[in-house]
């Protein structure tokens, strides 16, 4: 059965922080890996990941992909307010005549205090 | 640009009453569809997905249903809500050949 899990579940720092989301999977025909924000409603997507060891970056936030550990973080640096949110990991799979469904992680919740 | 829209946008039903769900996109053909839902504000949960129209497939046993009687057009159903039905449902539309899922506002269902 294919399997993401995110660490940790939940986390509060202070702003100005800087943070390490994990994810890790456990998946048969891996094709990417995505990470989405989500606050109040619809998850918004940040970054996909295809190849090994090439981070993404966007302003303060930075993803990176192993492919040997079968695992992805998500950094986050100078983390303010505005980042609190729950970050979705999810991995798309390459079989044959699908819908390249998603399979998510849990989810990790991040709190950002003043 | 591509937008996807969802509504109701909330949602307060009694047990054993029926339910629609619509979602529709626009600014694309073709789009793969999927409804999805979250329980607790955690992890997504895959109900069902669609390659064309009339094209169903359900990830889940349950008592929900889907259909796409249009291209764009993505309906959620039940005949008859259970309580377990509560949940935020989402859905998400994919253009063939990217991995990239976009997804609507959602519609928060309460089941009392």
């Amino acid at each position: 059965e294919d399997k993401v899990v995110q660490s940790p579940l939940s986390l509060v720092v202070h702003e100005g922080d800087t943070v390490t989301l994990n994810c890790s999977y456990e998946v048969t025909n891996f094709r990417s890996l995505l990470w989405y924000k989500q606050e109040k409603k619809a998850p918004t997507f940040l970054f996909m990941l295809t190849s090994s060891g090439i981070e993404k970056k966007s302003g303060r936030l930075s993803s990176i992909l192993d492919k040997k550990e079968l695992s992805s973080i998500l950094n986050i640096t100078a983390t303010q307010t505005g980042d609190s949110a729950i970050y979705l990991c999810a991995v798309s799979l390459d079989h044959s005549g699908s819908a390249r469904q998603l399979t998510f992680g849990s989810g990790t919740q991040l709190t950002v205090l003043p | 640009s591509q937008t996807i829209h969802q509504w109701p946008a909330t949602l307060v039903q009694p047990v054993g009453s029926p339910l629609s769900l619509e979602c529709t996109v626009e600014g694309t053909s073709n789009p793969n569809l999927y409804w999805y839902r979250q329980a607790a504000g955690r992890g997504l949960q895959l109900l069902f997905y669609s390659v064309g129209i009339g094209q169903i497939s359900s990830e889940v046993p349950q008592n929900l249903s889907a259909s796409r009687p249009q291209d764009r057009q993505f309906i959620l159903s039940s005949k008859k809500l259970l309580l377990s039905d509560s949940g935020f449902y989402l859905c998400a539309w994919r253009a063939g050949g990217l991995n990239t899922q976009y997804f609507g506002p959602g519609t928060r269902l309460t089941v009392l």
